[in-house]
């Protein structure tokens, strides 16, 4: 299994501000995976991010809104900018460890 | 684009009754999971079903890949209080068997149980 943690673990922002989420593993992994879960709301994948290459964007996020870092194979940050209050969500990171999806605890964000 | 429909949306049961929750997409997918997420956390992988007919069991949770792959279903028996959560089916494998990791998550079900 994989050991995954995140920072901030919750964060008030004002719009128009710009907050970077981290995610730590302590595994070496190829894939890492970021998704957003607004209130009440099921999970829905924001971007793929590779080691060594761009991350890859689902339909309706852009990279401009959420820029994804992946310096090494056990670390990414999601950052996610000038926000406004339909941001509030918690984000997610997951990790693929053999054929599973492992989940960070996320991070909760409110947009005021 | 793919439907992923999850019901029921929540249950409020006693301890010790038995739960059933199920899953039906509108495409063939390679893999369904079942994910739990506790307040606060991200979900945990619960049952991971590969082959078309495959029923799977995890203690007290029992799983199900539908023959057509396009539904599954999750049972938990003799249910206890910490059995609380959201529990998420999500597809894996793509449409017509592509391969891909991306997950597509269903809508969840919200579990109560009563002591």
């Amino acid at each position: 299994s994989a050991v995954i943690s995140q920072k901030p673990s919750r964060d008030i922002c004002q719009r128009g501000t710009s907050l970077t989420i981290q995610c730590q593993v302590d595994s070496q992994v190829t894939m890492m995976f970021w998704y957003r879960q607004q209130p009440g709301q099921s999970l829905t994948l924001i971007a793929t991010a590779n080691q060594g290459s761009e991350a890859t964007y689902e339909s309706g996020f852009v990279i401009d809104k959420f820029p994804i870092s992946r310096p090494n194979l056990t670390f990414s940050t999601l950052t996610v900018s000038n926000m406004s209050p339909e941001d509030s969500s918690i984000y997610l990171c997951s990790v693929l460890l053999g054929d599973t999806q492992y989940f960070g605890p996320g991070t909760r964000l409110t947009v005021l | 684009g793919q439907q992923l429909n999850q019901s029921p949306q929540s249950m409020f049961i006693q301890e010790g009754e038995d739960v059933s929750m199920n899953c039906t997409s509108s495409s063939i997918f390679n893999t369904w999971l079942w994910y739990k997420q506790d307040p606060g956390e991200g979900p945990v992988l619960l049952i991971a079903l590969y082959k078309a007919g495959e029923l799977t069991s995890n203690g007290r949770l029992t799983a199900q890949f539908g023959i057509t792959r396009k539904d599954s279903f999750l049972n938990i028996s003799a249910s206890i209080p910490s059995d609380v959560g959201i529990y998420f089916c999500a597809l894996g494998g793509g449409p017509l068997g592509g391969a891909t990791n991306k997950l597509i998550f269903g809508t969840g079900t919200l579990l109560a149980v009563q002591p």
